[in-house]
């Protein structure tokens, strides 16, 4: 089955304390993303790669790494969780990376609800 | 700046139509989006355009006019289960093409 799978999907931290939320697509995908959706705020972009090696900044990279040393997989680094990454965390995936429609059919993993307290 | 522009909450009963528009405004324009959303699930593709007019897929069109920066989603024979959250996305230039920009999302409650 096609899908984008992330783990975990539950987790409950502290401050200060290094976490990794993984995510990996069996669809050989270039592209990759991660998202934060928070309560009227709509999904906002944290960095998407445009295939291995290569990432980018989103709208709201403060606080977060990313990593795309496979194609497969785009972990989310916390190096250093505050209570305001307190979140929905969505990766996504898509087959194309440029003006193809295909760019604009993400497959969203099912979510990481992350609480940092 | 960039932003994208959908009501927040929209009601309407079983069986009707309902209209979702999106008006954006963007450094770079790629084409419009619409997902849905269930409760905190994951968001699911619906619809795409990339050039003006309709696109039609089953009871779900959703409309494009690039001059007047504006689109929408229409959801036709409504039933209890379209009630979701559904967002639309615009790809942005950017520092690259590949910046996917998100609304904040319409709430619709489809009542019986």
């Amino acid at each position: 089955e096609a899908q984008v799978t992330q783990n975990p999907r539950y987790l409950i931290t502290v401050t200060g304390k290094k976490l990794t939320v993984t995510c990996s697509q069996n669809m050989n995908h270039e592209y990759m993303s991660w998202y934060r959706q928070d309560p009227g705020l709509g999904l906002r972009q944290i960095y998407y790669s445009m295939n291995v090696e290569v990432t980018d900044k989103g709208d709201v990279p403060e606080g977060y790494k990313v990593s795309r040393k496979e194609k497969r997989n785009f972990p989310l680094i916390l190096e250093s969780p505050s209570p305001n990454q307190t979140s929905l965390y969505f990766c996504a995936s898509s087959f194309y990376s440029g003006k193809n429609s295909g760019a604009n059919v993400l497959t969203f993993g099912a979510g990481s609800r992350l609480t940092v307290l | 700046g960039q932003s994208l522009e959908q009501p927040s909450e929209v009601t309407a009963v079983e069986g009707a139509i309902v209209q979702i528009n999106c008006t954006y405004q963007t450094s770079g324009f790629y084409g419009l989006s619409w997902y849905q959303q269930h409760d905190g699930g994951a968001p699911t593709f619906l619809s795409y355009n990339g050039l003006d007019g309709l696109e039609e897929t089953g009871r779900f069109s959703s409309f494009l006019s690039r001059s007047d920066s504006y689109g929408y989603l229409l959801l036709q024979e409504l039933q209890m289960k379209d009630s979701a959250s559904y967002f639309c996305a615009v790809r942005d230039r950017g520092g690259a093409t590949n910046k996917l920009i998100f609304g904040t999302g319409t709430l619709l409650a489809v009542q019986p």
